[in-house]
C-alpha cells in the first residue's frame, strides 16, 4: 500500500532562513507527487506538483521541490522564508489506478518575524 | 476564481445523531471527493464520486457514511449515527479530470464535533 512520511512535525524558523521539509513515499510504480499548503483558517491549496520530466519543480511563492526517485523523496524547499509562509504543509502522492491522494501527516511551519 | 464551498463551517452534534455535510463543487468538475482530518492526524481519503456513483472508498467509509449528489450541484456526506471518533475536519474536493492528471480543489472544510 502507498504511504507518505513527513518526518518533521513542527518546524520553527526565523524570517530569511532557508527551509527544507522532508517527504518520503512508498510506492514501486509511477507516482504523481504534490505539496499542498493550508494557511491558518483556510483551505488546502496546491503549492506544486510533479508528474514527469524535470525532477526539480517550481511552485508558487518561491517554493520548489525535487523528486529523487532513488530515494523515494520529494522534499520541499524555499531559500528564504517569510512570516506569511506560516502554515501547515502536506505532501501527497497519487499512483497507479487510484483516483485519490494519500497525504502525509503534515508539517507545521512557524516563521518568527 | 471558482472555488469549492462547504457548509456548515462548524457543526456540534450529540453522539448517535445524523449529520449532513454539504459541498458545492466547482461547476464544470466531474470528480468529487471527501477527505477528513482528525485533529493532529493526517488528511485521510474517504470516498470519491463520479458519474453519480461511488468510484472508490476507503476502509473508513463504512455503512454509517453515505454520499449523494441530489440536485446536480450539491455533493453531500451523511453520517447516519455519529460516534465520538467522527469528530474531525471534513474536506470536500473536486477536479475536472482524474487526480493523477491534475490538482484537487479543496473547500475550506466543515469541522464536526461529536459530544
Amino acid at each position: 500500500a502507498q504511504s507518505v512520511s513527513q518526518h518533521n512535525h513542527h518546524v520553527i524558523l526565523s524570517e530569511a532562513a532557508s527551509l527544507e521539509l522532508g517527504c518520503n513515499y512508498s510506492y514501486g510504480g509511477t507516482v504523481n507527487l504534490f505539496w499542498y499548503v493550508q494557511y491558518p483558517g483556510q483551505h488546502l491549496q496546491l503549492l506544486l506538483k510533479y508528474f514527469s520530466g524535470d525532477p526539480l519543480v517550481k511552485g508558487i511563492k518561491g517554493f520548489e521541490a525535487e523528486f529523487i526517485k532513488s530515494k523515494f523523496s520529494f522534499n520541499l524547499r524555499k531559500p528564504s522564508v517569510q512570516w506569511s509562509d506560516t502554515a501547515e504543509y502536506f505532501c501527497a502522492v497519487n499512483g497507479g489506478s487510484q483516483g485519490n491522494l494519500i497525504f502525509g501527516k503534515g508539517t507545521k511551519l512557524s516563521v518568527k518575524p | 476564481e471558482p472555488e469549492v464551498t462547504q457548509t456548515p463551517s462548524h457543526q456540534v452534534t450529540q453522539m448517535g445523531q445524523e449529520v449532513i455535510l454539504r459541498c458545492v463543487p466547482i461547476s464544470n468538475h466531474l470528480y468529487f471527493y471527501w477527505y477528513r482530518q482528525i485533529l493532529g492526524q493526517k488528511v485521510e481519503f474517504l470516498v470519491s464520486f463520479y458519474n453519480n456513483e461511488i468510484s472508490e472508498k476507503s476502509e473508513i467509509f463504512d455503512d454509517q457514511f453515505s454520499v449523494e449528489r441530489p440536485d446536480g450541484s450539491n455533493f453531500t456526506l451523511k453520517i447516519r449515527s455519529t460516534k465520538l471518533e467522527d469528530s474531525a475536519m471534513y474536506f470536500c474536493a473536486s477536479i475536472s479530470k482524474k487526480v493523477h492528471t491534475g490538482e484537487l480543489f479543496f473547500g475550506e472544510g466543515s469541522r464536526l464535533t461529536v459530544l
